[in-house]
């Protein structure tokens, strides 16, 4: 079946714009994690979703980034004025459920650069 | 912070089992180790988890120690498209969201 794809791909943006990235979870799949990848580091948790409400935000580096996913399925990761620390690879995982078994599989991510 | 402390890098000849060890010495009893791998510009991929029994799939074996504090991946028949970055990682308990990654394990392949 699908797996959980992300859009775009790739994303340049200058300091200080919007941006918007988008997940599309595994159909089915209750919960959704949104994570930030600096180059040469492990995948740093932002924020999950359970249904449609953030379940857990706490990774969130600011004010600048949000995250909505209105009906429970697909989400966008929203960040305004951008700066160039916010270049990172943005990776999206889901999975069945919340439980501690429950696997999450992820998205290959969308890569962020801030000119 | 990761629960958990893996070497940073390991070689494998190809076709020869790799063994990736992980210590996890603060793991609690409700806790699960979990394995990805990353490879290069790709998302992490799902490998295999286990709570407290060794676990076999179509991709790896996991061997948890009987104390729980440690554990290991076996890849049984390495190929050069098993080079990777290994992460282990622990969850569960307080914290049923989110994973928290390390820095893995980069495992090299050779012919």
């Amino acid at each position: 079946g699908a797996g959980v794809s992300q859009t775009p791909s790739n994303k340049v943006t200058e300091k200080g714009k919007y941006v918007e990235l988008r997940c599309d979870p595994i159909s089915g799949h209750t919960a959704l994690y949104w994570y930030r990848q600096s180059l040469g580091q492990g995948p740093e948790f932002l924020i999950y979703f359970q249904g449609t409400g953030a379940a857990d935000d706490s990774g969130l580096p600011n004010d600048r980034f949000f995250a909505v996913r209105p009906e429970g399925s697909v989400s966008t990761l929203k960040i305004q004025r951008t700066e160039r620390g916010d270049s990172a690879v943005y990776l999206c995982a889901s999975s069945p459920g919340i439980r501690v078994g429950d696997t999450q599989y992820f998205g290959p991510g969308t890569r962020l650069t801030v000119l | 912070d990761a629960k958990t402390t893996q070497p940073p890098s390991m070689d494998c000849a190809e076709g020869r089992a790799a063994n990736l060890p992980c210590n996890h010495s603060t793991i609690s009893g409700n806790e699960y180790v979990y394995w990805y791998r990353q490879i290069h510009s790709q998302g992490p991929q799902y490998i295999i988890h286990g709570l407290k029994n060794n676990e076999t799939n179509e991709m790896a074996s996991l061997i948890i120690t009987e104390d729980r504090k440690s554990s290991t991946l076996i890849l049984p028949h390495a190929t050069l498209r098993d080079t990777a970055v290994y992460y282990c990682i622990v969850r569960g308990g307080g914290s049923q969201g989110n994973l928290i990654f390390g820095k893995g394990t980069k495992l090299s392949v050779k012919p």
